[in-house]
């Protein structure tokens, strides 16, 4: 996919290494959060969501945060895998059932 | 389950012409959306559907641009006349309700 901005932030771990990417959203209203996984030449992957009645959610390997204070998101991943190696989306939703994505961070995973 | 599907997977075509993407959700999902993910603007929401109806164009660039969903399992996003800014990963999505989306794997588009 499209997904190599000019300025996409980028997070390079070794193998084994826990990994947390982060996101800011921009709407206090937004009320429902995914993170999506888009690896090269594919679409974007469901990974985890949390609803802002919550803080704390969990996956197999992933953890997802929500600080609605501070309107800050974070996906953090155990014992990264270089199939973890990928462009990482947060994106909220806004109003009805628009979802905005964010500009995505690229995950490099290295031995 | 196949997942949502969409074709072509690439599409060349010159400027001027008329291009057509189509795209068949999950089968029991009633939200359809368009994105379009470009390198300078990353992931944007074309078009989306509930139970057929269009609900928001609003990203719809310009009047080039038209989507239909003539039933639950089909739609059609269409650019007539192509220009080669319009180049891009065009994502098909599909949901149930307010839940995550489900995205197809792309088309990719280039207009010479």
């Amino acid at each position: 996919g499209e997904n190599v901005g000019l300025h996409l932030p980028t997070l390079s771990v070794q193998e084994g290494d826990n990994s947390i990417i982060n996101c800011a959203y921009s709407n206090s209203a937004s009320d429902y959060f995914i993170w999506y996984k888009q690896e090269s030449g594919k679409g974007p992957q469901f990974i985890i969501d949390i609803r802002s009645n919550m803080d704390k959610r969990q996956g197999q390997r992933v953890t997802v945060l929500l600080n609605k204070t501070v309107k800050h998101l974070s996906l953090q991943i155990a014992a990264t895998q270089p199939g973890d190696s990928a462009v990482y989306f947060c994106a909220e939703k806004i109003s009805g059932d628009k979802l905005i994505f964010g500009t995505g961070t690229r995950l490099q995973v290295f031995p | 389950d196949a997942g949502v599907i969409q074709s072509p997977r690439h599409e060349v075509t010159e400027m001027g012409q008329e291009v057509t993407l189509r795209c068949k959700p999950i089968s029991g999902h009633d939200y359809l959306f368009w994105y379009r993910q470009t390198m300078m603007r990353g992931l944007e929401l074309l078009i989306y559907f509930n139970n057929n109806v269009p609900i928001d164009d609003s990203g719809m660039p310009e009047d080039r641009f038209s989507a239909k969903m003539p039933n639950a399992s089909f739609s059609t996003l269409k650019i007539q006349p192509s220009e080669p800014r319009d180049s891009a990963v065009y994502f098909c999505a599909s949901s149930l309700a307010l839940g995550a989306r489900d995205f197809g794997p792309g088309t990719r588009l280039t207009v010479t």
